[in-house]
Order: C-alpha cells, then sequence, then structure tokens
C-alpha cells in the first residue's frame, strides 16, 4: 500500500523558520496536504498543492514539491509558540481515500 | 455549522466490554471516514462509506470491529469485545464528493482496562 513517512520529531526557536519533511511513494497522488493537529483536537487542513505544481505559497507557510523525488515540505517562516503542534502530511489519489504520515511534533521554545 | 460531532469524548471501559463510538458528520458531507491513531501506527483509515454505503473496509483490524451508518446524518463505531491493545483515539472526517478536503471531528479517546 501507500507509504508516507515522517520525522517524528522537530525543535525549533521562536522567530527561526522551521521545515518539516515528508516522502511518499505513490506517483499517482492527486493532491498532498499538510494538516495541523493540536493537544486534544482533530486534524485541521492547513494547505494542500495539487501534484503538478512545485510551490504554494500561503502567508507564512510554503510548501514545496519535488515530484521526481516523491519529496513534501513545509516550512513556517517565524515560527511562534502557537505553531506547536503535530503536523501530518497525506497523500490522496481519487480524492477521498487519503494516506497520512505518522505525523512531525513540532516544538516551538520561546 | 458545529463541524463533525463524535461522542463520547472520552471513553474508559473494561476488557471483553462493548465500546460504541459515534459521529454525526457535517450537512451535506456524503462521505465518511473513520481513522484510529495510535503512538505506534500513526493515523490509520480503518473504514469509508459513500452515501452511506461502506465502500472501503480494508482497514479494520478484526472481526471484533464493525461501522454503520444508518443514515446521512449518524454512524457507529462498534468494538465487541473490546481488548487494550483497542486503546487509541478514534477520529471521525467527513467530505463532499467534489471537495478535497477532509474534516475531522474531535475525537475519541477510548482507554480499555
Amino acid at each position: 500500500g501507500e507509504d508516507v513517512e515522517q520525522s517524528l520529531f522537530l525543535s525549533v526557536r521562536e522567530g527561526d523558520s522551521s521545515v518539516i519533511n515528508c516522502t511518499y511513494t505513490d506517483s499517482s497522488s492527486t493532491y498532498l496536504y499538510w494538516y495541523k493537529q493540536e493537544p486534544g483536537a482533530g486534524l485541521q487542513l492547513l494547505t494542500y498543492i495539487f501534484s503538478n505544481m512545485d510551490m504554494k505559497q500561503d502567508q507564512r507557510l510554503t510548501v514545496l514539491l519535488n515530484k521526481k523525488d516523491k519529496h513534501l515540505s513545509l516550512r513556517i517562516a517565524d515560527t511562534q509558540t502557537g505553531d506547536s503542534a503535530i503536523y501530518f502530511c497525506a497523500e490522496s489519489i481519487n480524492f477521498n481515500k487519503f494516506y497520512f504520515g505518522s505525523g512531525t511534533k513540532l516544538n516551538v521554545k520561546p | 455549522d458545529a463541524g463533525v460531532i463524535q461522542s463520547p469524548r472520552h471513553e474508559v471501559t473494561e476488557m471483553g466490554q462493548e465500546v460504541t463510538l459515534r459521529c454525526k458528520p457535517i450537512s451535506g458531507h456524503d462521505y465518511l471516514f473513520w481513522y484510529r491513531q495510535t503512538m505506534m501506527r500513526g493515523l490509520e483509515l480503518l473504514i469509508y462509506f459513500n452515501n452511506n454505503v461502506p465502500i472501503d473496509d480494508s482497514g479494520m483490524p478484526e472481526d471484533r470491529f464493525s461501522a454503520k451508518m444508518p443514515n446521512a446524518s449518524f454512524s457507529t463505531l462498534k468494538i465487541q469485545p473490546s481488548e487494550p491493545r483497542d486503546s487509541a483515539v478514534y477520529f471521525c472526517a467527513s467530505q463532499t464528493s467534489g471537495g478535497n478536503e477532509q474534516f475531522f471531528g474531535p475525537g475519541t479517546r477510548l482507554t480499555v482496562l
């Protein structure tokens, strides 16, 4: 089946940039997503990128997609303590069946 | 809209008991998903429905797990009998057929002693 891999932890200082990386296996992915999970809550969509795009920017968030290497990254500029959460990478092939990574726990130190 | 609603938010039960988790999707959404989140295995898709019909239940771990969707506004996930290894957070999510975002509920934290 599809495999989405992420590193488990990332620690940064407030004001620095954070880069969370993800690799996936299915080259027929239609969309790739970043979801955010705050403590005790469900997942919320942060941003997504269509598979024919290389980059998407949305305020402090930059998503980079390297289709050749099947690599997706999320960069958060000027990271704040409120950005501390678990970030999930996900891919979908048919718009409905999503495959999620295990999540990267981002810790932002003041 | 209130979003996806799940109940209960927390459930503590003893091994061997039946557990029923409930979900109300967002009105108008015709896809409903059940996920399980554990530290060891991350977020796993258990089953999903389209227009109340189960489409893919390949993620359901064992026969002890069953899911139903009797109507467009309600779904249940039942575990009978429950075991300690079923302890996890169970999420329900819903989606429209034309959309590409899944909306998640707050989850049910299940502890089986």
